[in-house]
């Protein structure tokens, strides 16, 4: 069974500086991952995914992440982050052939002026 | 931007009574999906739903559940008789293909009583 980590449950950070939001996961099979956004009271949303080929993924609102498979990990990250981006963020993992999300318990950015 | 739609947002229920969940997802969506996320754990998944019948369901959907899509156009997710451990953000989701990111709807946040 697959199995996601997200180890920081919270990353404050300042407006306009960096962020990087980590996640690893375990999977036995190839893999397919997502990040997903949750705004507060509001649904989850697609952020970013890696499906295949290249390993530097972008997103919406200028965050990227970067498979690396041998470290097993899928980081998210944003060069400079604005208040609008305090937000949930969700790793998630699928296991290939198959179409189920397994979702890390997620980590709460929050920007401040 | 195509949406899922669920209602209500928001349902109170006693416990030991019957609550239907409402979606409305993607009308050219093939896969539909249910999750829970319980007040601060993981979103969790319950069901997966494709060609009219059950695809995967987790251990956590058990015979107290069930889904149905009545119309061709809403998907239900029944809980027959609620217990207080059901009280969670129930959240619908569609998808074009099964490898796929899928399109979350808002949720449903049930409080059983």
């Amino acid at each position: 069974a697959q199995s996601v980590t997200q180890l920081d449950s919270q990353v404050p950070v300042f407006e306009e500086a960096p962020v990087e939001l980590r996640c690893n996961y375990s999977s036995s099979v190839s893999v397919y991952l997502f990040w997903y956004v949750q705004y507060p009271n509001q649904g989850l949303q697609l952020l970013l995914k890696y499906l295949s080929g290249s390993t530097l993924v972008k997103g919406i609102n200028g965050f990227e992440a970067e498979f690396n498979k041998s470290q097993t990990s899928f980081h998210l990250r944003k060069p400079s982050v604005h208040i609008s981006d305090t937000a949930e963020y969700f790793c998630a993992v699928m296991n290939s052939g198959y179409s189920t999300l397994t979702f890390g318990k997620g980590t709460m950015l929050l920007v401040s002026p | 931007e195509p949406e899922v739609t669920q209602t209500p947002s928001h349902q109170v229920t006693q416990m030991g009574q019957e609550v239907i969940l409402r979606c409305v997802p993607i009308s050219n969506h093939l896969y539909f999906y249910w999750y829970r996320q319980i007040l601060g754990q993981k979103v969790e998944f319950l069901v997966s739903f494709y060609n009219n019948e059950i695809s995967e369901k987790s251990e956590i959907f058990d015979d107290q559940f069930s889904v149905e899509r009545p119309d061709g156009s809403n998907f239900t997710l029944k809980i027959r008789s609620t217990k207080l451990e059901d009280s969670a953000m129930y959240f619908c989701a569609s998808s074009a293909r099964d490898n796929d990111g899928y399109t979350f709807g808002s949720g449903t946040r049930l409080t059983v009583v």
